[in-house]
């Protein structure tokens, strides 16, 4: 059984170019989060996503990031016009029930890097 | 809302020697607690999770972890280390009314030197 699968592992972005950001969760699980990890810091949330549905989105900056999960295909994390402080690594995870007790399956990561 | 401290950022310690990584959380509700470990340009892996009932925890690898309700602490420890522990550890607390998200610790980067 595949794990949670993310590309690409590396992404060099230029300063207002736009990031895509690719995560197919673990066959049978319909529940996805993204995660950010800045440098020496630990993970912080940023979107809980259900197909074709956000759950919550309180950990998304406001302006120009989104999420989509659709009904066919991977999730997508997009940023926009993208700026040096978006320079982390985005991580993925999912789960089977969507319950607090799920455990959280991670993917290996997207590391981004803005120029 | 609820938060994880980890009082160590980096443990360093000899192989075969015991080690303990400190995890402290804030809540005014029930948690469910969590230790993932990352290696290096890895994702993160469950380590082990305490979600009710005995307070001692254990993974197959030899951790175990105690949930300490009175003092709010959830210390992850090994009496004995290999240097295939070297790793960054992340506690991570979540509630039933926390919308699954994880909230994560800083981080304790474990260091096992020969």
């Amino acid at each position: 059984n595949a794990g949670v699968m993310q590309n690409p592992r590396h992404l060099v972005r230029r300063r207002g170019q736009e990031a895509r950001l690719r995560c197919s969760p673990m066959k049978g699980h319909s529940h996805v989060y993204w995660y950010r990890q800045l440098p020496e810091e630990g993970l912080k949330f940023m979107v809980y996503l259900q197909k074709e549905n956000i759950i919550d989105e309180s950990g998304m900056p406001k302006e120009r990031f989104s999420a989509e999960f659709p009904k066919e295909g991977p999730s997508i994390l997009r940023i926009q016009q993208v700026v040096r402080g978006d320079s982390a690594a985005y991580f993925c995870a999912s789960s089977p029930l969507g319950a607090a007790t799920d455990t959280q399956y991670f993917g290996p990561g997207t590391r981004l890097t803005v120029l | 809302a609820q938060s994880v401290t980890q009082l160590d950022s980096q443990v360093p310690v000899f192989e075969e020697a015991p080690v303990e990584l400190r995890c402290n959380y804030s809540s005014s509700v029930s948690v469910y607690l969590f230790w993932y470990v990352q290696y290096p340009n890895q994702g993160l892996q469950l380590l082990l999770k305490y979600l009710s009932g005995s307070t001692l925890v254990e993974s197959i690898n030899g951790f175990e972890a105690e949930f300490n309700k009175s003092q709010t602490s959830f210390h992850l420890r090994k009496p004995s280390v290999h240097i295939s522990d070297t790793a960054e550890y992340f506690c991570a607390v979540t509630t039933n009314n926390a919308g699954n998200m994880l909230t994560f610790g800083g981080g304790t980067r474990l260091m096992v030197k020969p």
